[in-house]
């Protein structure tokens, strides 16, 4: 079955230091990867999607095959930063999301 | 442009009973989801519907059911709720047939006693 692994609980950084979210994939093939966001109290949003490879409120994420993984970075974290992030894979063949656990970030002045 | 709503926000019911959420998707958007999401099981897919018809079912068991109506708008039913049933449940809708371009609703919080 596929599975998208995000290790970390919780991750706690201080304002300005890089940020390294880590997810990794089960499929195979070409998958769709995407972060999703949910701040404190608010729906959860698209932050990026890989395949349109754009930098969203400074984040990115590169798609690495060979380690099948998508890890979401930023090189300095700002407070507004701290919110839920979720990992997700599309499933192409039920077109649904297959999400991880997700991963808190705490961003502390 | 309004986004995806999902009414109502909150929900109290007993276990036995039965309860319907409804969402309604960004206007022109076809295609409409439901997830539940908890604090052991994370988010889970649980169906999706594109033009009326439900396309694909997650492994939940029979109580959870789905519609949607010809304006697209969507409600979910879970028939003789269990403790287990207390979740947020999501609902998000995209524009195409295919792809996963989805925007989320706020969410039904359901709760069970």
């Amino acid at each position: 079955a596929q599975r998208v692994t995000q290790p970390e609980k919780l991750l706690s950084v201080f304002k300005g230091a890089p940020v390294e979210l880590k997810c990794n994939y089960s499929y195979s093939g070409s998958p769709e990867l995407f972060w999703y966001v949910q701040y404190s109290r608010q729906r959860l949003q698209l932050l990026l999607r890989h395949i349109s490879r754009e930098s969203i409120k400074g984040f990115t994420a590169d798609l690495n095959k060979g380690e099948t993984s998508f890890h979401l970075k930023k090189p300095f974290a700002q407070e507004e930063d701290s919110a839920m992030y979720y990992c997700a894979q599309g499933d192409g063949a039920t077109n649904k999301l297959i999400f991880g656990t997700g991963t808190l970030l705490a961003v502390q002045p | 442009k309004a986004g995806v709503t999902q009414t109502p926000r909150y929900l109290i019911k007993t276990r036995g009973q039965q309860v319907t959420l409804s969402c309604s998707p960004i206007s022109g958007h076809r295609s409409v989801s439901w997830y539940q999401q908890t604090p052991g099981q994370g988010l889970q897919f649980l169906f999706e519907y594109f033009s009326e018809t439900q396309r694909n079912k997650g492994n939940f068991p029979g109580r959870f059911s789905g519609r949607q109506f010809s304006n697209s708008r969507s409600e979910m039913n879970v028939s003789t709720l269990e403790l287990g049933d207390s979740a947020l449940y999501l609902c998000a809708s995209s524009l195409g047939a295919t792809g996963f371009g989805y925007t989320f609703g706020s969410g039904t919080r359901l709760t069970v006693v």
